[in-house]
């Protein structure tokens, strides 16, 4: 079974700062990998996703995130952080579940706060 | 608007009382999920089904009960709620499953129960 860590429970970064969220995934086979942001009292929204098609994968909203086998990660990063971005972001993995069957698994969240 | 939209957004209920949760997406999705976020924002799957099929019933106490009557509904039916189950649900559907994989999921923006 796969499974996604998410380093970080909070990070805090002032407006105009990189942003770097961090995710790492356990699996054998290539991963089917997602970020979603979820905004105070909203849904999640898909920011972006690894299909294996390109390690670097451009998203919504200027982030970008980049698969490293090697290091069995899937990063965000946005270069320059808005006051807009402050949200929950949860990695998620598409994986076969005990059942045999095949859901997104997510993992606990990186609650990014932005200061003026 | 194309969109898993649920109803309702707030429920606040006392303890024993039966509840139920709609959701209908518009998407043409073949898959839909019910998903508990809990206090601590960690996002579980409960339940899953494909053209009205459960597929994924993830160890959720019987008192939990999905009904698709269609492919573009799933409604999710509570028994005798408890303090415990004051959480997020969150709907959430995909394209079929051989091209869902590596698609990501529509989520709605969620139902916050309260068991009072």
């Amino acid at each position: 079974a796969q499974s996604v860590t998410q380093l970080g429970s909070h990070v805090s970064v002032s407006e105009g700062a990189l942003v770097l969220l961090r995710c790492n995934y356990s699996s054998s086979v290539p991963p089917y990998l997602f970020w979603y942001v979820q905004y105070p009292n909203q849904g999640l929204q898909l920011l972006l996703k690894y299909t294996s098609a390109a390690t670097l994968v451009k998203g919504i909203n200027g982030f970008e995130a980049e698969f490293k086998k090697s290091e069995t990660s899937f990063h965000l990063t946005k270069p320059s952080a808005h006051m807009s971005d402050a949200a929950e972001y949860f990695c998620a993995v598409s994986e076969v579940l005990d059942t045999g069957r095949r859901a997104l698994t997510f993992g606990s969240g990186t609650r990014l706060q932005v200061q003026p | 608007d194309t969109a898993v939209s649920q109803t309702p957004k707030y429920l606040v209920t006392q303890m024993g009382n039966d509840k139920s949760i709609k959701c209908e997406q518009n998407l043409g999705h073949d898959t839909m999920y019910w998903y508990k976020q809990d206090s601590k924002k960690f996002l579980k799957i409960m339940f899953s089904y494909n053209n009205k099929e459960l597929i994924i019933n993830e160890t959720v106490p019987n008192r939990f009960s999905p009904k698709s009557p269609d492919k573009a509904h799933l409604n999710l039916h509570i028994n005798s709620l408890e303090l415990g189950d004051s959480a997020v649900y969150f709907c959430a559907s995909s394209p079929p499953r051989k091209t869902g994989y590596n698609t990501g999921y529509t989520f709605g923006s969620g139902t916050r129960l309260t068991v009072v």
